[in-house]
């Protein structure tokens, strides 16, 4: 089944300990990107990646990193949390990035509490 | 603010009521897009609208961008339980589709 599998699905953390979420694709999309949501803001891209090697910021970069070293993964690291990354997360990914529209395939979520 | 805006952020509608969400940009947008989500999952793909004056339905829901691309509504008709959830429209900030935004979502509820 095509899917975009994160883990894990809930996290419970403390501040300033470094912690991964992890993204895997099995659709063999280029693009791959990290969302996160908070009530009233929407979903907020933190970084994307049109392929390997080839990551880029978004519009709420600060605190995270990302790596791109295969094709099908793309996790997101965060390497000491603080209580304001407290949110629902995101991975989504499509084909690639092309002149037509191709929509985005979205993960089922983690869901980050920092304390 | 946001780029895009929907509205309104929340509404109860009566099962069998149609109801509409608008999604509005100050600026031209290159794709929008309509997602759902249901309470604390992931976004499913509803309908992808490119040109100005464009119409797409599917089942019960519609979805149009006006012809300045910088308006677009999501009509459900005769709306049910399984229509809950929260929506939100995204769009691509640039003509290279890397960077889409999304508005803040309307919550949708259906009393039975």
């Amino acid at each position: 089944e095509a899917q975009v599998t994160q883990n894990p699905r809930y996290l419970i953390t403390v501040t300033g300990k470094k912690l991964t979420v992890t993204c895997s694709q099995n659709m063999n999309h280029e693009y791959m990107s990290w969302y996160r949501q908070d009530p009233g803001l929407g979903l907020r891209q933190i970084y994307y990646s049109m392929n390997v090697e080839v990551t880029d910021k978004g519009d709420v970069p600060e605190g995270y990193k990302v790596s791109r070293k295969e094709k099908r993964n793309f996790p997101l690291i965060l390497e000491s949390p603080s209580p304001n990354q407290t949110s629902l997360y995101f991975c989504a990914s499509k084909p690639g990035v092309a002149t037509f529209r191709e929509k985005l395939f979205f993960g089922s979520g983690t869901q980050l509490s920092v304390l | 603010s946001q780029e895009l805006e929907q509205s309104p952020q929340s509404l109860i509608v009566q099962e069998g009521k149609n109801l509409t969400i608008n999604c509005t940009s100050s600026k031209t947008l290159y794709g929008l897009y309509w997602y759902k989500q249901k309470y604390g999952e992931g976004l499913i793909f509803l309908m992808m609208l490119q040109k100005g004056g464009e119409e797409k339905s599917h089942e019960k829901i519609t979805a149009k961008l006006d012809e300045k691309k910088q308006q677009s509504s999501l009509h459900i008709t005769a709306s049910q339980p399984s229509h809950a959830g929260i929506y939100l429209c995204g769009a691509d900030k640039k003509a290279a589709g890397n960077k889409l935004t999304f508005g803040g979502g309307t919550r949708v509820l259906v009393k039975p």
